[in-house]
Formats: structure tokens, sequence, C-alpha cells
């Protein structure tokens, strides 16, 4: 499994884009990158996932580097709501996921 | 509510009790998952089932417990003769298999095990 890279924690002002980088330089060429985020007392949500373009849902956006050893999660107006860990988790397939210990995002009224 | 969901939400126990957790996924998925997370950890993958089938255990599922999904719907997992590191969530998860799917796993709200 690739290994990554995260920041501890983050804080962003409510009403900014929360942008959390995630490095995965190990990350093999089958493995998309998916994030997730676990708010306080539930269980993990899925975001978003992509291959090696960039990728935009209603939820957020993920930019890939073109070496694909890295990327970021944008939420482009962050609310109090999105106060969470967020997980960056290289997958192949309908395989295990492998948490990290993510980063947890503080938004800031 | 077509969610995952788990039963029960909590529960507490003392120590050399059996306890048993039951995941309801969401109907048309075939993989079902089960993590446990720790205060301050990421969740951590047990096992997981194709369909009945219980396709892989991590190490962390000592003989003590076990899991089944006897009819390839809900599943249980069971802890034996329960210790206080037991103590954690237990998150289920479903997603679906084959046909072009997305692979991204839905979490039910886990339940909470306190071994006193």
């Amino acid at each position: 499994d690739a290994k990554t890279t995260q920041p501890t924690s983050m804080d962003c002002a409510e009403g900014r884009a929360a942008n959390l980088p995630c490095n995965h330089s190990t990350i093999s060429g089958n493995e998309y990158v998916y994030w997730y985020r676990q708010i306080h007392s539930q269980g993990p949500q899925y975001i978003i996932h992509g291959l090696k373009n960039n990728e935009t849902n209603e939820m957020a956006s993920l930019i890939i580097t073109e070496d694909r050893k890295s990327s970021t999660l944008i939420l482009p107006h962050a609310t109090l709501r999105d106060t969470a860990v967020y997980y960056c988790i290289p997958q192949e397939g309908n395989e295990k996921l492998t948490f990290g210990t993510g980063t947890r995002l503080t938004i800031i009224p | 509510d077509t969610g995952v969901s788990q039963n029960p939400r909590h529960k507490i126990t003392k120590r050399g009790q059996n306890v048993t957790f039951r995941c309801d996924p969401i109907s048309e998925h075939n993989r079902l998952y089960w993590y446990r997370q720790t205060l301050g950890q990421g969740p951590e993958f047990l096992t997981y089932f194709q369909n009945e089938a219980q396709l892989e255990k991590s190490r962390l599922l000592s003989d003590r417990f076990s899991a089944e999904r006897p009819k390839g719907s809900f599943s249980t997992l069971e802890i034996q003769r329960t210790e206080q590191g037991d103590s954690a969530m237990y998150l289920c998860a479903s997603s679906p298999f084959g046909g072009g799917s997305s692979y991204e796993q839905y979490f039910g709200p886990g339940t909470r095990l306190t071994v006193t």
C-alpha cells in the first residue's frame, strides 16, 4: 500500500477555500486517490476520488499532480459543518481502506 | 433511510462477556467491511466479505473475534471473552462490486464498545 503524508491539523476561515494537501509519492499506477472525512462521532464519509485527472463533484474538487505523487482536496466555500478529520487514501479496486491519521480541519467562524 | 445501519449504537459490557454487533449494508452492495477505531486513530481494517464469503481477515482479528454474513446480506461481528483492549468504535461499511461501479465505501454510524 502507498504511504501518505498529511498535515496533522489545519484551520480555515468560514467561507474561504480549504486546501488540504496529501503526499503519496509511492502510489502505484493502478491506485486511485480517495478522500474521506470523518465528522466527530460519525462514520467516515466518502468525498471524491481520482486517478490522474482533476475531478469535481458537489462536495469538493481534487487536484492531482501530473506525476501523481501528491494531491490537494479543495473545499471551495468552507462551512462550520466541514470541521472534520480528512483522510487521503490510495486505493486499488475494492480493496480494504488503509487509513492514516489524516488532517484535522477546523473551520473558524 | 437506505444507508448502512449498525446495532447497537453503544454497548457496555464487563470483561469476559461475549458481545455481538450487527451491520445491515446498503441492499445492493456485494462487499461488506468491518473496521475498528480507537481514540485518536484512523479506522483499522478487520475483515471483509464478498456476498457470504469472507475473503480477508486482518491479523488484528484474534481467535476471539468472528464475523459472519450468512446470506450475503447483514453481517454480525462477535467478540468472545471481551478484554478492556477491545474497547473501541466498530465500524461497518459496504460497497458495490463489478459492472464498472466505483468503489467508494459507505460507512455506518458505528457501534461503540466499552469493556469495564
